[in-house]
């Protein structure tokens, strides 16, 4: 069975740093795309980033180009965010997601991640 | 980046009731358009993928048309279980994006 578990979540102040994990297993992660998915407190999805299965492709939406950065370890079937410079508009949950190239079909619980003084 | 535009925001129905909800792409996104369930303090749920095509295990209730930029999700009779906000979501180009998400509730 797939599992995805996230981890890495927290509170953490305006321009600091946190890097999410998300843990794979039930499947042969090296094979996926990997997604990162986020919800703000009572808002819609907004998709975050995305790679492919060896990490050479890395897609990231604009507002956080050049602050976050998705990685990989295929050898430990872990997904990571790294997030810098943080803003309260990142205050999320945020959800990895397997990408099978016509859907994000398994998912995560989430990891709160709440930026704020 | 494409704009997904849901509709409506929310709706009401009673047990038993067909229902409808639209999503219009401001670009043709052909094929590739999506549908998640998300109920309430849970992950999302991909229901229907590739416009009309259900997931192993979502029930036949649920089916989803369309075509280009103007794509339909409906519930053919709604259950209480189906008590969620539904997403679409397009994925032709990145960043993926979503609708603003519809809410169901039971009249």
């Amino acid at each position: 069975e797939v599992h995805l578990e996230e981890s890495g979540g927290g509170l953490v102040q305006p321009g600091g740093s946190l890097r999410l994990s998300c843990a794979a297993s039930g499947f042969l992660f090296r094979s996926f795309w990997m997604t990162w998915v986020r919800q703000a407190p009572g808002k819609g999805l907004e998709w975050v980033a995305n790679m492919d299965e060896n990490g050479s492709e890395k897609y990231y939406v604009d507002s956080v180009e050049g602050r976050f950065i998705i990685s990989r370890d295929n050898t430990r079937n872990t997904l990571y965010l790294q997030m810098n410079s943080l803003r309260a508009e990142d205050t999320a949950v945020y959800y990895c997601a397997t990408d099978r190239g016509s859907g994000l079909d398994h998912w995560g619980q989430g990891t709160l991640v709440t930026v704020s003084s | 980046d494409i704009q997904m535009t849901q509709s409506p925001s929310s709706l009401s129905a009673s047990v038993g009731d067909r229902v409808t909800i639209t999503c219009q792409a401001s670009q043709d996104i052909i094929k590739y358009l999506n549908w998640y369930q998300q109920k309430p303090g849970k992950a999302p749920k991909l229901l229907i993928y590739d416009i009309s095509n259900l997931e192993i295990g979502v029930p036949s209730r649920f089916s989803g048309s369309g075509s280009g930029t103007q794509f339909t999700f409906t519930i053919s009779s709604l259950q209480p279980e189906d008590i969620a906000t539904y997403y679409c979501q397009q994925y032709d180009d990145l960043p993926q994006t979503f609708g603003q998400g519809t809410k169901v509730e039971i009249k």
